[in-house]
């Protein structure tokens, strides 16, 4: 099993803010990571695959980086509509596994 | 458009059982892995099932291994989850959710809530 460690798990920050989520693995992923936004009540959505891939759709503030076991996700300006809580996903190989995410809440 | 609809949660007694439906439309349902994911309320998500686009490779997490039976009917776009012996431990939101080789899951259901409780 490739345990995960995303953190922080909550971020208080402003609209404007340049905001870094980082999500490490207990073993390599090469690149076979996933970021994803859940906002409550609705089911997640896709913001970055493949570490650093930027889903259709997906406001180009958003961006991932790393590989191996070390990864980021970072919000360059946030906006309202970016407070969420936010998921790391391996799909390298099975179990799959998430993060335990990070809430972004208003400072 | 891509839609995927769940259905068959509800409210069950432990050691009772459930039978989650999927129906897929908008996409060639017969060339796509597709998995089942659930978040406990309040809680962050959990993977649970995958299976292969022909339905020949699947993989459970272990809290669930022995208990519930992923399968798909690809000429009938469905996907479904056969969970027994159910423990409260498994109420959450089931999302049926598509996955793109290499590239994670791309959608997700509504979800479909499971209570499991006397």
């Amino acid at each position: 099993v490739i345990w995960m460690t995303q953190s922080p798990s909550l971020l208080s920050a402003s609209t404007g803010d340049r905001v870094i989520i980082s999500c490490r693995m207990s073993q390599g992923i090469s690149s076979y990571l996933a970021w994803y936004q859940q906002k409550p009540g609705k089911a997640p959505e896709l913001l970055i695959y493949a570490a650093s891939t930027l889903q259709s759709g997906v406001p180009s503030r958003f961006s991932g980086s790393g590989s191996g076991t070390d990864f980021t996700l970072t919000i360059s300006c946030l906006q309202s509509e970016d407070f969420a809580t936010y998921y790391c996903q391996q799909y390298y190989s099975f179990p799959q596994t998430f993060g335990q995410g990070t809430k972004v809440e208003i400072k | 458009e891509v839609q995927l609809v769940e259905s068959g949660g509800g409210l069950v007694q432990p050691g009772g059982s459930l039978r989650l439906s999927c129906a897929a439309s908008g996409f060639t349902f017969s060339s796509y892995e597709m998995n089942w994911v659930r978040q406990a309320p309040g809680k962050g998500l959990e993977w649970v099932s995958y299976i292969s686009s022909s339905g020949s490779t699947i993989y459970y997490a272990d809290s669930v291994k022995g208990r519930f039976t992923i399968s798909r009917d690809n000429a009938k776009n469905s996907l479904y989850l056969q969970m027994n012996s159910l423990r409260a431990e498994d109420t959450a939101v089931y999302y049926c959710a598509r996955e793109v080789a290499a590239a994670g899951i791309d959608y997700w259901g509504q979800g479909t809530l499971v209570t499991v409780s006397s």
